[in-house]
């Protein structure tokens, strides 16, 4: 079956960096996408890998492994306003996106 | 660029009418659009994907007759929930692919159905 992994929760402190997980096992793979939730709203989309390493875009990176099927969502320079949701989907052979669970990103002052 | 817009973004209904919601993307062309469904404190839930000028594929356990889904144009998806229930309360996403590039998935702003 296709999974995708990423944890549930996460706490961090403002000001600090977090980096978010996601372990994907997917038939195929093309792409893997970030996007960030804020509690009743759409995602909205951060970043794209298809491609090993690293993307930088602003105070957001994503990284990604295809041989391990891992990827990494890191957030420098945390504010408030990044407490959400974050969403890792992979595309697979058939070009179906698989979403993970999401994880809750709490940012405490 | 690349905006989906969704209406309504709220609606409130009486159980057993049927709801429509309408999702457009307003400035690109997208040959498949998807409709989410996502409860309280839950991920994303894949409902269907809909192709223009073809009948939408529905996820396991969705039931087509009851979320019925029409893609006549490039730009414009519906979902209608008929005889609607307080367990259809949701919010409904969608989303619409370009053409071209990466397969990414822009998203409409959701549509929050309460029914009572």
């Amino acid at each position: 079956g296709q999974n995708i992994d990423q944890p549930t929760e996460m706490t961090a402190t403002e000001g600090a960096i977090v980096q978010i997980n996601c372990t994907y096992q997917t038939s195929g793979f093309n792409g893997l996408f970030w996007y960030q939730q804020h509690a009743g709203e759409a995602p909205t989309f951060l970043s794209y890998n298809v491609l090993d390493g690293l993307e930088e875009k602003g105070r957001f990176s994503s990284f990604l492994s295809r041989s391990k099927g891992y990827s990494y969502l890191l957030l420098k320079e945390l504010q408030m306003k990044d407490s959400a949701s974050y969403l890792c989907a992979v595309t697979d052979s058939n070009y179906q996106l698989i979403w993970g669970a999401g994880t809750k990103l709490i940012i405490k002052p | 660029g690349a905006v989906v817009s969704q209406h309504p973004s709220w609606v409130i209904c009486k159980s057993g009418t049927s709801v429509k919601i309408e999702c457009r993307s307003l400035d690109f062309q997208a040959t498949t659009m998807f409709w989410y469904r996502q409860f309280p404190k839950q991920s994303l839930m894949l409902m269907a994907t809909s192709n223009e000028g073809s009948k939408a594929t529905y996820e396991q356990g969705v039931e087509k007759d009851k979320f019925l889904i029409n893609h006549a144009s490039l730009t414009l998806s519906t979902l209608t929930v008929t005889s609607a229930h307080p367990e259809d309360s949701s919010f409904y996403i969608c989303s619409a692919r370009l053409l071209a590039g990466f397969n990414e998935q822009f998203f409409g702003p959701g549509t929050r159905l309460t029914v009572l």
